[in-house]
């Protein structure tokens, strides 16, 4: 059985750091592509990053620059470093993926963990 | 970047019912467009993807068309468990990105 779990949310204060975990389980975080989704509190699902099978990684404009995805195959985890984090940034970020042998959308989720960024 | 905008933006049915969101995209994404319903406090849940394929799991009434930059879900006799919000997606070009969702309620 597929399950994500993301771990590593809290309050920060503007401008600081933080980085998410996502810990997959019932398939390998390389076989296909796996991402960063987001949702303010209330508000509506936003794309923030991807990371492809073979390793190229895409973000949303919003976060080009301050974010960065990673996964580590041998800990079959996601990660997603944010840096110079703003109020905007606060939302529920969830990690999604694909059916490796059929993909197309995000088959799968996780729990989401929630950031909130203020003084 | 792809601006998906999906009307209405509430809707509000009696069970039995039959509903239609429809999803427009500002430039043609082909039939890389997929359909999620988030419950309340749950995770989205892929309902269609590239436009009219089904996801095993899925009731049948759930189902999609389109191609281009006109899309639609239709949701044939409606449910109680329906009472959702309904996002658009599309996986054509980078950056990804959403519509703003429907809310379907039920009367």
């Amino acid at each position: 059985e597929v399950q994500l779990v993301e771990t590593g949310g809290g309050l920060i204060q503007p401008g600081g750091s933080l980085r998410l975990s996502c810990a997959a389980s019932g398939f390998i975080v390389s076989s296909n592509y796996i991402s960063w989704v987001r949702q303010a509190p209330g508000k509506g699902l936003e794309w923030v990053s991807v990371i492809y099978r073979g390793g190229s990684t895409y973000y949303a404009d919003s976060v080009k620059g301050r974010f960065s995805i990673s996964r580590d195959i041998s800990k079959n985890t996601l990660y997603l470093q944010m840096n110079s984090l703003r109020v905007e940034d606060t939302a529920v970020y969830y990690c999604a993926t694909t059916r490796p042998e059929d993909p197309g959308g995000f088959d799968y989720w996780g729990q989401g963990t929630l950031i909130t960024v203020c003084s | 970047e792809i601006v998906l905008t999906q009307s209405p933006d509430f809707q509000s049915v009696t069970p039995k019912e039959k509903v239609t969101i429809t999803c427009r995209a500002s430039q043609s994404i082909g039939t890389s467009l997929h359909w999620y319903q988030q419950r309340p406090d749950q995770s989205p849940k892929l309902l269609i993807k590239y436009a009219s394929q089904s996801i095993s799991g899925v009731p049948s009434r759930f189902s999609g068309s389109g191609s281009g930059t006109d899309f639609t879900l239709t949701i044939n006799s409606l449910e109680a468990e329906d009472a959702a919000a309904y996002y658009c997606h599309q996986s054509s070009s980078f950056p990804w990105t959403f519509g703003q969702g429907t809310k379907v309620e039920i009367k």
